[in-house]
């Protein structure tokens, strides 16, 4: 069975300070995506960054970073220079099947930005 | 220019009472879903439409019914609301292998 797990309920980090929040997935289809959302206290979810299971490079998105290690099954999201706006719950999901499509969530990381 | 527009954005309403909840995308996606958020925050997958043909629908109690007019459109009708229906619904849209887009949520309460 397909499964998202994020260890770290919630994170407390210094501004302008790097943070990274830890994802591991479990599948045994090869082909699968992983994602990361943010949901600020609005409640919106605002997609931040993809990483397909064949690609080769980590992908980066401005001021975030996905650390992809196929082999341990993680996918961390690092965020470099961390501001107060970043504050918010933090998903990792992962896309699973080639034809109907659908994320599995984690439990979700409560982000705190202190000043 | 909202990409994914949900209505209402609250609804509060009696134990028993029937409700529907529209969503419009006008990204020209060809899939579109329907997710809930308890309150824990724990986010899962209903149902899932493409080109108003459902093709995933996970386990959700038969009172909850999404139809599909067309594929700009998903909306979810709930019959005899319960208290554990109270929740966060998200509909989102993609195109096959991308990224989902949500919309902003729909905060149903029921009493």
């Amino acid at each position: 069975a397909q499964k998202i797990t994020q260890t770290q309920p919630g994170m407390f980090v210094q501004e302008k300070e790097a943070v990274t929040l830890d994802c591991t997935y479990d599948t045994s289809d090869p082909s699968y995506g992983l994602f990361w959302y943010k949901q600020p206290s609005s409640g919106e979810m605002i997609f931040l960054i993809y990483q397909g299971s064949y690609d080769q490079q980590n992908a980066t998105e401005g001021r975030y970073s996905l650390n992809f290690q196929k082999a341990r099954k993680s996918a961390n999201l690092v965020i470099s220079a961390s501001q107060l706006g970043d504050s918010a719950m933090y998903f990792c999901a992962m896309r699973v099947g080639e034809g109907a499509q659908k994320l599995v969530f984690g439990q979700g990381t409560r982000l705190t930005i202190n000043p | 220019d909202t990409a994914v527009s949900q209505t209402p954005k609250y609804l509060v309403t009696q134990m028993g009472n029937d409700k529907s909840i529209k969503c419009e995308q006008n990204l020209g996606h060809d899939t579109m879903y329907w997710y809930k958020q308890d309150s824990k925050k724990f986010l899962k997958i209903m149902f899932s439409y493409n080109n108003k043909e459902l093709i995933i629908n996970e386990t959700v109690p038969n009172r909850f019914s999404p139809k599909s007019p067309d594929k700009a459109h998903l909306n979810l009708h709930i019959n005899s609301l319960e208290l554990g229906d109270s929740a966060v619904y998200f509909c989102a849209s993609s195109e096959v292998y991308n990224e989902q887009f949500f919309g902003p949520g729909t905060r149903l309460t029921v009493l």
